[in-house]
């Protein structure tokens, strides 16, 4: 079955650190990627996608994520994290086979301390 | 983009009972999706629609559920004899697609289920 696996189920960094948040999944074809983003009492809000062409691609807020297909992974970076990068990140896929339904990983809660 | 609009925001009742939920994609947007999301994990897919076909729906989604889309606007999804494991949150997005493309989806606020 495909499925999306996020390992670090928990993340607390001190602002200025260095992020990066692992995403692997399983699905041997093309595939659609995201990453989506939940603060505190909002709604799930999309960070950035990849769909084809350069395999790293730049999101909003600095965050950039690298797809590298041979590792089935699409791990999410940012050099520098903020105080208000504090929220909950999902990796979700997007078969490319005639279905439009995201599949998501479990989610990371990131907390920054100030 | 006044964003997907979900109603209400909060449910609790008791075992047993129907519930309706409603969502309002955003208004260009043909694609709209229903998830379900409990404590700890992702989002499941449960259904989605492309205009106001019913084109997939996930085992997930038992004989006691049931969604419409029926002019291809809003949609409702309805639960049926509420059970304890019911207890969700319930999540619409909407995206814009064409023959092959497969555009973000945009999420709306949920609705929170409560059984008692």
């Amino acid at each position: 079955a495909q499925s999306v696996s996020q390992h670090n189920h928990h993340v607390i960094l001190s602002e200025a650190a260095s992020l990066e948040l692992g995403c692997n999944y399983s699905y041997g074809g093309t595939v659609n990627l995201f990453w989506y983003v939940q603060y505190p009492g909002q709604h799930l809000q999309l960070l950035l996608k990849y769909f084809s062409g350069d395999p790293l691609v730049k999101g909003i807020k600095g965050f950039e994520a690298e797809f590298i297909k041979s590792k089935f992974s699409f791990n999410l970076r940012k050099p520098s994290v903020q105080w208000s990068d504090t929220a909950e990140y999902f990796c979700a896929v997007s078969p490319y086979s005639g279905t439009y339904k995201y599949i998501f990983g479990t989610g990371t809660r990131l907390k920054v301390l100030a | 983009d006044t964003g997907v609009s979900q109603d209400p925001r909060h449910k609790i009742t008791k075992r047993g009972q129907n519930v309706t939920f409603r969502c309002d994609p955003i208004s260009e947007h043909n694609r709209l999706y229903w998830y379900r999301q409990t404590l700890g994990q992702g989002p499941e897919f449960l259904t989605y629609f492309q205009n106001e076909a019913q084109l997939e729906k996930s085992r997930l989604l038992s004989d006691r559920f049931s969604a419409e889309r029926p002019k291809g606007s809003f949609s409702t999804l309805e639960i049926q004899r509420t059970e304890q494991g019911d207890s969700a949150m319930y999540l619409c997005a909407s995206s814009l697609g064409g023959q092959g493309r497969n555009q973000p989806q945009h999420f709306g606020d949920g609705t929170r289920l409560s059984i008692l």
